[in-house]
């Protein structure tokens, strides 16, 4: 079954923590990216990549960090987490179509 | 700034009714162009990509794209209570970098 995970799906974390949000692909996708979703502002797309090692920022990457060491896996990396970054996470691949992860609710205090 | 702009509502049809959501961009070197559907509490889900003018249809529903006018619109045939959902329009404005419009909250009533 074609599947994105993410983990966690839910944390409270407080401001300067640094954290990890992984992504994990089962379907050798090339092309994943990282989203975040805000009431009124819909989904913002934050990293792409397009490849192993191929990464490039989306809309909103400020305060963000990426890596694609594998094909499967794409972390979301919050080094210095603020409150402003409280919102909802996806992470996504495109292949014969795309694929949304289950998100990710971050909330940063 | 690229922007993609479509009215939030809530639009509310019938059951049964044409249930006709819109979209506006402002990149005019936009190539693709694609609706999603959110439930509430869930992932969103692609189900139309359209990438040349005219008209997509798809089951259902049916993409529109007027690139002159810079206009993407979806229609829902014969819509049904389980179309109830959130419907975000996307437009590609180069390589893979994609914007996404805040999306119109759509309400079929039985």
């Amino acid at each position: 079954e074609a599947q994105v995970t993410q983990n966690p799906r839910y944390l409270i974390t407080v401001t300067g923590k640094k954290l990890t949000v992984t992504c994990s692909q089962n379907m050798n996708h090339e092309y994943m990216s990282w989203y975040r979703q805000d009431p009124g502002l819909g989904l913002r797309q934050i990293y792409y990549s397009m490849n192993v090692e191929v990464t490039d920022k989306g809309d909103v990457p400020e305060g963000y960090k990426v890596s694609r060491k594998e094909k499967r896996n794409f972390p979301l990396i919050l080094e210095s987490p603020s409150p402003n970054q409280t919102s909802l996470y996806f992470c996504a691949t495109w292949g014969d179509t795309q694929y949304f992860g289950p998100g990710t609710r971050l909330t940063v205090l | 700034q690229k922007e993609v702009e479509q009215n939030s509502g809530p639009l509310s049809v019938p059951e049964g009714a044409i249930a006709s959501l819109n979209c506006t961009y402002s990149d005019r070197g936009s190539q693709s162009f694609f609706w999603y559907r959110q439930y509430s509490g869930k992932s969103p889900e692609l189900i139309m990509s359209i990438y040349s003018n005219g008209d997509k249809e798809d089951g259902r529903f049916t993409a529109q794209l007027n690139k002159a006018s810079q206009y993407v619109s979806l229609l829902i045939r014969d819509s049904q209570p389980s179309d109830s959902a959130t419907y975000l329009c996307a437009v590609n404005t180069g390589g893979f970098k994609t914007i996404f419009g805040a999306g119109t909250r759509l309400f079929v009533k039985a």
